[in-house]
């Protein structure tokens, strides 16, 4: 079994609407990280919350909202989507740094592919 | 932000080595990370350095200096399934890993 879920994989919408894409993990990980990834612009991150009452905004939040339910869920919600939101999503976890030397390595999910008509 | 530069694209032969150079700015240099993403893929972890010197790993091996805020990939004996993006990111203090826009490597035969 997956341990970092992303649902749905694939989802086409029109402008306008409002979407949700929800992220599960079973990793026990406090941290969790959304990115979205173009063609040419790599993985830039939209938001990251380092526990359940903790959210922060990334590079480009703009027209994008989270919600952390609980340590295993982490949402995304796109609430009136516009086509340069065509995009692919990652949903990433991790831990506080830990170890000799100290290291957080970010696990991601399997993506979720966005068109937005 | 952290300009995190890195060749667009690299082709090599099967078989070969390639190096895969990766350049940030040192300010709150707190680590730094390879991936590795096959297309239509989640990345996937490949190696972590935090202090100088090379690290190894199998085939893959990265090495870092951090007074050069310069990093490079090491891929040896190439292999066709090789043929991925290679992400480059590095942990700022207090913040979430910034990437690099990625090389994307090509083997061929």
């Amino acid at each position: 079994d997956a341990d970092v879920t992303q649902t749905p994989r694939n989802r086409i919408t029109k402008t306008g609407k409002r979407i949700m894409l929800e992220c599960s993990q079973t990793k026990g990980h406090d941290r969790m990280y959304w990115y979205r990834q173009d063609p040419g612009l790599g993985l830039r991150l939209i938001y990251y919350s380092f526990d359940v009452k903790d959210i922060n905004k990334g590079e480009i939040s703009d027209g994008y909202s989270v919600s952390r339910q609980a340590q295993a869920k982490f949402s995304l919600s796109l609430e009136s989507a516009i086509p340069n939101q065509t995009a692919l999503y990652f949903c990433a976890t991790s831990d506080p740094p830990s170890g000799l030397p100290l290291r957080e390595t970010q696990y991601f999910g399997p993506g979720t592919r966005l068109l937005v008509l | 932000g952290q300009n995190i530069d890195q060749p667009t694209e690299m082709t090599a032969t099967e078989g070969a080595i390639v190096q895969i150079n990766c350049t940030y700015q040192t300010s709150g240099f707190n680590g730094l990370f390879w991936y590795q993403q096959h297309a239509g893929e989640a990345p996937t972890f490949l190696s972590y350095n935090v202090l100088d010197g090379l690290e190894e790993k199998g085939r893959f091996s990265s090495f870092l200096s951090r007074s050069k805020g310069y990093s490079y990939l090491l891929l040896k004996e190439l292999q066709m399934k090789d043929s991925a993006s290679y992400l480059c990111a590095v942990n700022y203090s207090g913040y979430a890993l910034n990437f690099g826009k990625g090389t994307s490597l090509l083997v061929t035969p």
